[in-house]
């Protein structure tokens, strides 16, 4: 299987919430990170976590991490329709090298 | 600052001809990335780049694909010759810090 599996597609309402999952299986990726990519467009680095932290909040996103799952959530908050886009969860893995691998990305659809 | 920039943005050929795309990272980033991103999928890393030396090109399909980093700052990504299942876009990136890495807007191959 993928080393990082995420849900293919998520729809969501303008102004709700909306949660990305993800699973890894490296239990000792070092950080973890979630990138945003629109149509066309390359990866932008919405944000990261230490796998120290069980917590991460940054104005609209929330990232939760458990470690012991090895499960990672982005929460972006009051969802916009400029929030529509592929969000891949990347984690780095244990060996010192920073070499993200990227999970296949979950498709936001944010509608009115 | 200028961000990691890639060029061409779009590519057709026809299949047996040779491309080649080119990367020119952020200012200062020692570290370079190409990534190949099929249809639907993640990126994939193809070769990272210290400096100019090729540290980590176990997923570059030697047969066809070559890359170069002269000078240890531009980089360019050759298929010779390409074939219809190389149709993707090629994502550039690049790092300094080992915690994120940005990424161009990548050039968009289509073989027919």
């Amino acid at each position: 299987g993928e080393d990082v599996e995420q849900s293919l597609f998520l729809s969501v309402r303008e102004g709700d919430s909306s949660v990305i999952n993800c699973t890894y299986t490296d239990s000792s990726s070092t950080y973890l990170y979630w990138y945003k990519q629109e149509p066309g467009a390359g990866l932008q680095l919405l944000t990261y976590i230490f796998s120290n932290m069980d917590m991460k909040q940054d104005q609209r996103l929330t990232v939760l991490l458990n470690k012991k799952d090895k499960h990672l959530s982005l929460r972006i908050a009051d969802t916009q329709t400029g929030d529509s886009a592929i969000y891949f969860c990347a984690e780095r893995k244990s060996g010192g090298s920073y070499i993200p691998t990227f999970g296949r990305g979950t498709s936001l659809i944010v509608h009115p | 600052e200028a961000g990691v920039v890639q060029s061409p943005r779009y590519k057709i050929i026809e299949k047996k001809q040779p491309v080649a795309f080119w990367c020119n990272p952020i200012s200062g980033h020692n570290t370079l990335y190409w990534y190949r991103q099929n249809l639907g999928q993640g990126p994939e890393l193809l070769i990272r780049y210290e400096n100019e030396e090729a540290v980590d090109d176990s997923q570059l399909p030697k047969d066809r694909f070559s890359a170069e980093r002269l000078k240890g700052v531009d980089s360019t990504l050759k298929i010779q010759p390409a074939e219809l299942g190389d149709s993707a876009v090629y994502l550039c990136a690049s790092s300094h810090r080992e915690t994120e890495a940005f990424f161009g807007q990548g050039t968009r191959l289509t073989v027919v």
